[in-house]
C-alpha cells in the first residue's frame, strides 16, 4: 500500500535559518516516483520536484535542495537562508505503478518564516 | 496553455442542493484527478481517470459524489445532495504518463464549497 508520512505538522523558523522538511514514503514497488509541491497562501498548489526511483541523486536547485534516501525511504527538502516568502504548506508526494500511478499525498507541513 | 481551469471558483449552497464543479484539463494530458483539502483530511484524491475512463474511485466519499469526463477536455464532479462536510475545497489536475514526463500534476486553482 502506498503512504506518505510528514511528521512535522508545524514549523516556524526566523529568516535566514535553514530549515529541513522530513518526508517518509511506503511502497512495495520498485517503480515509483517523489515529489514536492508547495502551497502559497494564495491557495494554488505548485510543483517543485520529481525522483523516480532509480535516481538517488540528490538535487539543489538555488536555496532548495533535496536528499532521497531509499535505505530509510525518506525524501526530504531542505530550504537554506529562508526567506518569508517561503512560508506556505509544503507536501511530499507519492505515485507508483501498482497504484495505477495516482498520487496520494502527505499530509503538509505548514512552515512560518518570521521575519 | 491557458492551464487547468475550473469553475466555479467559489461556491455557495444550502444543504440539500445539488452542486456541479466542472474542469477543463491540459490539453494533451491523458490523467485527470480530483482532489479534495480540508483542513481535517488534508489532499485526498476522490477519482481519477486515464483516457475519459474511471481507474480509481475509491476515494468518493460515498453514493452522493459522482464524477464523469465525457471526453478529454471536460469533468464533471457532482454532489447530489450536499451536506455541510462537504465544504471543501475541490481541486482539478491534470497531467501525461510518467514515462512522457516529469509526472508532474498540473492543478487548477481550485473550487471552494461552502455547504451551509
Amino acid at each position: 500500500a502506498q503512504k506518505v508520512t510528514q511528521a512535522q505538522t508545524e514549523i516556524s523558523v526566523v529568516e535566514k535559518e535553514d530549515v529541513t522538511l522530513d518526508c517518509v514514503y511506503e511502497t512495495r514497488d520498485t517503480t515509483y516516483y517523489l515529489f514536492w509541491y508547495k502551497q502559497p497562501p494564495s491557495g494554488e498548489l505548485v510543483f517543485l520536484i520529481r525522483r523516480n526511483s532509480f535516481d538517488e541523486q540528490n538535487e539543489i536547485s538555488g536555496r532548495y535542495s533535496w536528499n532521497f534516501q531509499k535505505s530509510t525511504s525518506s525524501f526530504n527538502f531542505t530550504i537554506t537562508a529562508s526567506q518569508v516568502v517561503d512560508s506556505a504548506v509544503y507536501f511530499c508526494a507519492l505515485s507508483d505503478s501498482t497504484g495505477g500511478f495516482k498520487t496520494i499525498f502527505g499530509a503538509g507541513t505548514r512552515l512560518f518564516v518570521k521575519a | 496553455d491557458a492551464g487547468v481551469i475550473q469553475s466555479p471558483r467559489h461556491e455557495v449552497t444550502e444543504m440539500g442542493q445539488e452542486v456541479t464543479l466542472r474542469c477543463k484539463p491540459i490539453s494533451g494530458h491523458d490523467y485527470l484527478f480530483w482532489y479534495r483539502q480540508t483542513m481535517m483530511r488534508g489532499l485526498e484524491l476522490l477519482i481519477y481517470f486515464n483516457n475519459n475512463v474511471p481507474i480509481d474511485d475509491s476515494g468518493m466519499p460515498e453514493d452522493r459524489f459522482s464524477a464523469k469526463m465525457p471526453n478529454a477536455s471536460f469533468s464533471t464532479l457532482k454532489i447530489q445532495p450536499s451536506e455541510p462536510r462537504d465544504s471543501a475545497v475541490y481541486f482539478c489536475a491534470s497531467s501525461l504518463p510518467p514515462s512522457l514526463s516529469s509526472g508532474e500534476l498540473f492543478f487548477g486553482e481550485g473550487s471552494r464549497l461552502t455547504v451551509l
